[in-house]
């Protein structure tokens, strides 16, 4: 059973474009988390979808940042126009269902480098 | 959201017993304490989780005070695959729409010596 997939890996943006990051749920897994860890500090929590809808936003930045979750296919996190600051580690998560018995499990990552 | 702390880094040697604590003094009724560990470069893995009662899996075993101001995970048998960063981390469990924002901190740095 394959976990939560990220890619790419790593990817490398110049200032001003755009960087499309993508996560694979694991199998059964509705429901998708977002989270950015600059270098040597914690994850913050960025967004939380379920299929189609966007249930709690409140950690992403207003402006440049969108994530959706479609009916088919894998989560997406959006990022337009980058700048240095975007720079980190993009961690996604799944889970089947809310709750205390679902713990999150993550991807590896995305690792972005805004040149 | 709640907070914890832990201490910034604890060293153990391999197959020796491992204590991480965390304290957590604001912690709500319906708070789950969890723990995560995170691998360099690697996504946060999940260790463990409890409410009140000590919980036990094939990874840690989770100690929880009485008054669940704090919490304790022991690892057994430390092997150098541990050497990671802990999270402890409380969960709202009341519901909502805040069911998937996990506050983690800065963790506890672990360091395995051969």
């Amino acid at each position: 059973n394959a976990g939560v997939m990220q890619n790419p890996r790593h990817l490398v943006r110049r200032r001003g474009q755009e960087a499309r990051l993508r996560c694979s749920p694991m199998k059964g897994h509705s429901h998708v988390y977002w989270y950015r860890q600059l270098p040597e500090e914690g994850l913050k929590f960025m967004v939380y979808l379920q299929k189609e809808n966007i249930i709690d936003e409140s950690g992403m930045p207003k402006e440049r940042f969108s994530a959706e979750f479609p009916k088919e296919g894998p989560s997406i996190l959006r990022i337009q126009q980058v700048v240095r600051g975007d720079s980190a580690a993009y961690f996604c998560a799944s889970s089947p269902r809310e709750g205390q018995s679902s713990p999150l499990h993550f991807g590896n990552g995305t690792r972005l480098t805004v040149t | 959201d709640a907070k914890t702390t832990q201490p910034n880094s604890m060293e153990s040697n391999e197959e020796e017993p491992v204590h991480l604590p965390c304290n957590h003094s604001t912690i709500s009724g319906t708070d789950y304490i969890h723990w995560y560990r995170q691998l360099p470069s690697q996504g946060p893995e999940y260790v463990i989780h409890g409410l009140t009662s000590n919980v036990n899996n094939r990874m840690a075993s989770l100690a929880i005070a009485e008054d669940r101001k704090s919490s304790t995970l022991i690892l057994h048998r430390a092997t150098l695959r541990d050497a990671a960063v802990y999270y402890c981390i409380l969960r709202d469990e009341g519901g909502g729409s805040t069911l998937g924002r996990l506050y983690f901190g800065r963790g506890t740095q672990l360091t395995v010596w051969p």
